[in-house]
C-alpha cells in the first residue's frame, strides 16, 4: 500500500473551513484513500473515502487530484468539537481493512 | 446495538505476567482487528481476522496471540508482559459489505 505524508500539525479558526493536505505520490490505480479522525485518545473514526472522484458527505469533503498523487480533506465550517489527529490512509481494497496509520495531522480548531 | 466493546479500559501489569484483552461486536461484522497505539505514534496492526477460525499476523504480532472461536469475540493474549507493551489497544470491526471500520474505545495498559 501506498504511503502518505501529511503535516504534523495545523491550527483553524472555529467556524472557518479546514483544508487538511496529504500526498500519496505512489499511489496505485486500485488504491483507495481513506480519511480518519481521532478525538483525543478515543478510537479513529471513519470519515470519508474516494478513489478518483471528489467525494462529499455529513462530514467533510475530499478532494483528490487528476493524476491522484494528492488529496484534501476540507472540514467546511470547523468547529472546536473537530479538533483531533486526522489520518490520510492509502489502501488497495475499497472495503478497507488492514490499514497503516502514519502519524496523521493535529488540527487544532481554534475560538 | 453497543457497537466495539472493549475490557478492561485500563490494565495495570508486572514484567512477565499474562492477561486477555476482550474485545466483541454485535454487528455480526466477519472482520475484526487489534492496533496498538503508543505515545504520539499512529496506530500499528497486531492481529487481525477475517471470520471464525481464521486468524492472521499483522505489521507487530510477536509476544501477542489471538483466537477467533466466534463472530462476536476477538480476544488478544499477552503471554509474557513486557513494558515495549505498554501501549494503548484498539480493536474495530468492518463488515465485508462495509467500507467503514468501527473502533472500540481502546484499553490502556502499563506494564513495570
Amino acid at each position: 500500500d501506498a504511503k502518505t505524508t501529511q503535516p504534523p500539525s495545523m491550527d483553524c479558526a472555529e467556524g472557518r473551513a479546514a483544508n487538511l493536505p496529504c500526498n500519496h505520490s505512489t499511489i496505485s490505480g486500485n488504491e483507495y484513500v481513506y480519511w480518519y479522525r481521532q478525538i483525543h485518545s478515543q478510537g479513529p473514526q471513519y470519515i470519508i473515502h474516494g478513489l478518483k472522484n471528489n467525494e462529499t458527505n455529513e462530514m467533510a469533503s475530499l478532494i483528490i487530484t487528476e493524476d491522484r498523487k494528492s488529496s484534501t480533506l476540507i472540514l467546511p465550517h470547523a468547529t472546536l468539537r473537530d479538533t483531533a489527529v486526522y489520518y490520510c490512509i492509502v489502501i488497495r481494497d475499497n472495503y478497507g481493512q488492514n490499514f497503516v496509520f502514519g502519524p496523521g495531522t493535529r488540527l487544532s480548531v481554534l475560538p | 446495538n453497543a457497537g466495539v466493546t472493549q475490557t478492561p479500559k485500563f490494565q495495570v501489569l508486572k514484567t512477565g505476567q499474562s492477561m486477555t484483552l476482550q474485545c466483541a461486536q454485535d454487528m455480526n461484522h466477519e472482520y475484526m482487528s487489534w492496533y496498538r497505539q503508543d505515545p504520539g505514534m499512529g496506530l500499528r496492526l497486531i492481529h487481525y481476522s477475517v471470520g471464525a477460525g481464521i486468524t492472521d499476523q499483522g505489521e507487530v504480532p510477536n509476544g501477542y496471540n489471538v483466537s477467533r472461536s466466534t463472530t462476536e469475540d476477538f480476544p488478544l493474549r499477552l503471554l509474557s508482559a513486557a513494558p515495549s507493551q505498554t501501549s494503548v489497544y484498539f480493536c474495530a470491526s468492518g463488515g465485508w459489505n462495509s467500507y467503514e471500520q468501527y473502533f472500540g474505545p481502546g484499553t490502556r495498559l502499563t506494564v513495570t
